[in-house]
């Protein structure tokens, strides 16, 4: 079965911490793991994928297949990083079905 | 570039309506994924359509139909709606060999089932 999980519903940090938001997954297979992000007012978009190994606005995400885990890392939080994410995952090439975990609030404050 | 553009926004319905919502996909785009996102839950896949066809479905009842035009726009139905049918209906565009294998997204239509 696939299955995403995000345990963490809210994240609550201050400017400058770290930030680590969990996301475990099963999938009898190798995926692709994505990590989405729906800021306020706007529509969901994509933040990062794990084969692109990219670090986007500073927030990066390495997949550990021996744990199952896709944690995303920010060593130094910002308060325009205050969003709703969500961790996904698919199967790899053609069909394009996206799996996603409950999301994660992150709060960032002053 | 267009986005994913969506119609309407909202809409509230009674239980054992039929409902239909539509989407355009982004410039390009051959895919199109739809999902239902309740309250307080992650995007849930229905299903997907390329080239006209369905190319695979989540776990929704056949009251759950499809199309997909030419232009690769494309229709969400809903018939005989159930309460738990009220959530956030998303469309996702892409391109079935994008190697970035990435989704993009309309804004949804909140549907409301009373």
């Amino acid at each position: 079965a696939q299955r995403v999980t995000q345990p963490e519903k809210l994240l609550s940090v201050f400017k400058g911490a770290p930030v680590e938001l969990k996301c475990n997954y099963s999938y009898s297979g190798s995926p692709e793991l994505f990590w989405y992000v729906q800021y306020s007012r706007q529509r969901l978009q994509l933040l990062l994928r794990h084969i692109s190994r990219e670090s986007i606005k500073g927030f990066t995400a390495d997949l550990n297949k021996g744990e199952t885990s896709f944690h995303l890392k920010k060593p130094f939080a910002q308060e325009e990083d205050s969003a709703m994410y969500y961790c996904a995952l698919s199967g790899i090439g053609g069909f394009q079905k996206l799996v996603f975990g409950t999301g994660t609030r992150l709060l960032v404050s002053p | 570039e267009t986005g994913v553009t969506q119609s309407p926004t909202h809409l509230i319905k009674t239980r054992g309506q039929q409902v239909t919502l539509r989407c355009s996909s982004q410039s390009g785009h051959n895919t199109v994924s739809w999902y239902q996102q309740a309250l307080g839950q992650g995007p849930q896949f229905i299903f997907q359509y390329y080239r006209e066809e369905e190319n695979g479905r989540g776990n929704f009842p056949p009251r759950f139909s499809g199309l997909q035009f030419p232009n690769y726009s494309s229709e969400l139905n809903v018939n005989a709606l159930e309460l738990d049918d009220s959530a956030l209906y998303l469309c996702a565009s892409s391109h079935l060999r994008d190697p970035n294998n990435e989704q993009f997204f309309g804004p949804g239509t909140r549907l409301t089932v009373l």
